[in-house]
């Protein structure tokens, strides 16, 4: 079976920093893509970027360069988020997904359960 | 930047059903163009990709439609199990994937 597992849930402080986890298993993790979308409580979903695990090709999208830092270790399959200086806004749930080739369009087909990031004093 | 918006926000209606969302895109984006849905307290789920073509076991009630700017979700006949959230998301420009504000569809 595909899937992504993420790390549990955090509790942090402002200014703290967080590392989310996202492991892949049941395909070969170095030939796909893996994004990470934002979801704020109550809000839609929020492109944040991708990296590619075999050449580590990283893009962000414009609000978070510099907010946040992604990176794999092909080694055990897993891809990182990591946010430094964490403020109350950082709240939410993070969710990574596979980016599969379909038809020669991009899709997110295989997503993780989410991790769930608060931040508060 | 691309802007994606849905329309409606949200939307009311009854098993049985015939429902059309619609996304417009701020540029043409041709046929890239995905769909998701989610439930509360889930991750979200691939329905569509390249503006019309089903992903495998998506109920064949689910059809998307369109291409360049103006783009549609339409589901044949609501099921209890359709009441959900629904976004849709451009893959034209290149890895920067924006979605649409979401379409929350309720139990009228």
């Amino acid at each position: 079976e595909v899937q992504l597992v993420q790390s549990g849930a955090e509790v942090k402080k402002p200014g703290e920093s967080l590392r989310i986890s996202c492991k892949g298993s049941g395909y070969s993790f170095t030939n796909y893509y893996i994004a990470w979308v934002r979801q704020m409580p109550g809000k839609g979903l929020e492109w944040m970027g991708l990296i590619h695990p075999g050449d580590s090709d990283i893009r962000y999208s414009p609000p978070f360069e510099g907010q946040v830092t992604i990176s794999a270790d092909k080694s055990i399959s897993t891809a990182y988020l990591q946010c430094s200086s964490l403020k109350a806004s950082d709240t939410g749930i993070y969710y990574c997904a596979r980016l599969q080739t379909m038809r020669g369009y991009y899709a997110m087909d295989v997503w993780g359960q989410g991790t769930t990031v608060t931040v508060s004093s | 930047d691309i802007q994606m918006t849905q329309s409606p926000s949200s939307l009311s209606a009854s098993v049985g059903d015939r429902v059309t969302i619609t996304c417009r895109a701020s540029q043409r984006i041709w046929m890239f163009l995905n769909w998701y849905q989610q439930k509360p307290g889930k991750a979200p789920k691939l329905l569509v990709y390249a503006a019309s073509s089903l992903e495998s076991g998506v109920p064949s009630r689910f059809s998307g439609s369109g291409s360049g700017t103006d783009f549609t979700l339409t589901i044949s006949s609501l099921q209890p199990e359709d009441f959900a959230t629904y976004y849709c998301q451009q893959t034209y420009t290149t890895f920067l994937y924006t979605f649409g504000q979401g379409t929350k569809l309720e139990i009228k």
